[in-house]
């Protein structure tokens, strides 16, 4: 059983067009960040979002966490092809080390 | 500062050689936890140490086995690899600490060993 999952698996847009992907869960989290990764490479943090209901700006990134704290949302402006990649949330729990991860979304820019 | 480095970067084995991977954390993080990713599954938590205790594992056979040494560098080895072991491991060092309201998990990752099994 997946614990996070992510929806789409997969998005292909033009540039200049807006998106929004999402990653809900039945579980509640501590914590929940969003990563991005591009092929060959580990993941690169984006944003953690902590507390319920709270929404984090970065340039065109917007995140949201839910007030429940078990569903999170990426909505990307303007898309560009340099946001291309595979966009994974990932839930933490308490004080244990590791992160659960959903399946990703892999995001295409075209221009 | 520098990152979390992974090496080798890339490895081909043949079914039932065993495997060592490295990974070197970011200085002053005591956590470190490896994953492993394919395209069905995505990433896959193996296993965490912190201090060189393991302090969580994941649902993978003994095969997988993993260490931590006083430096906080890390390594895991696969033994008798199977063809169903080729993927991209990856290796986190985490920062961890309370954060507003929220004890929270930040992974920093490497950028991986690709492991090919033949």
């Amino acid at each position: 059983t997946q614990l996070l999952e992510q929806s789409p698996q997969f998005l292909s847009i033009q540039e200049g067009e807006n998106l929004t992907v999402y990653c809900n869960s039945s579980s509640v989290f501590s914590s929940l960040q969003w990563y991005r990764q591009e092929p060959g490479e580990g993941p690169v943090l984006l944003v953690t979002v902590v507390t319920g209901g709270e929404v984090k700006k970065l340039k065109r990134l917007t995140f949201q966490f839910g007030d429940a704290r078990k569903d999170s949302s990426l909505h990307i402006t303007a898309a560009q092809t340099g946001d291309t990649g595979l966009y994974l949330c990932a839930g933490g729990r308490g004080s244990q080390g590791n992160l659960i991860f959903g399946k990703g979304t892999k995001l295409s820019v075209k221009p | 500062k520098a990152g979390v480095t992974q090496t080798p970067r890339y490895l081909i084995k043949t079914r039932g050689q065993q495997v060592t991977l490295s990974c070197s954390p970011i200085s002053g993080h005591r956590s470190v936890s490896w994953y492993q990713q394919t395209p069905g599954q995505g990433l896959q938590f193996l296993f965490e140490y912190f201090s060189e205790t393991q302090r969580n594992k994941g649902n993978f056979p003994g095969r997988f086995s993993g260490r931590q040494f006083s430096n906080s560098r890390s390594e895991m080895n696969v033994s008798t690899l199977e063809l169903g072991d080729s993927a991209l491991y990856l290796c986190a060092s985490s920062l961890q600490g309370p954060l507003n309201r929220g004890w929270v998990t930040e992974a920093f990752f490497g950028q991986g060993t690709r492991l090919t099994v033949v």
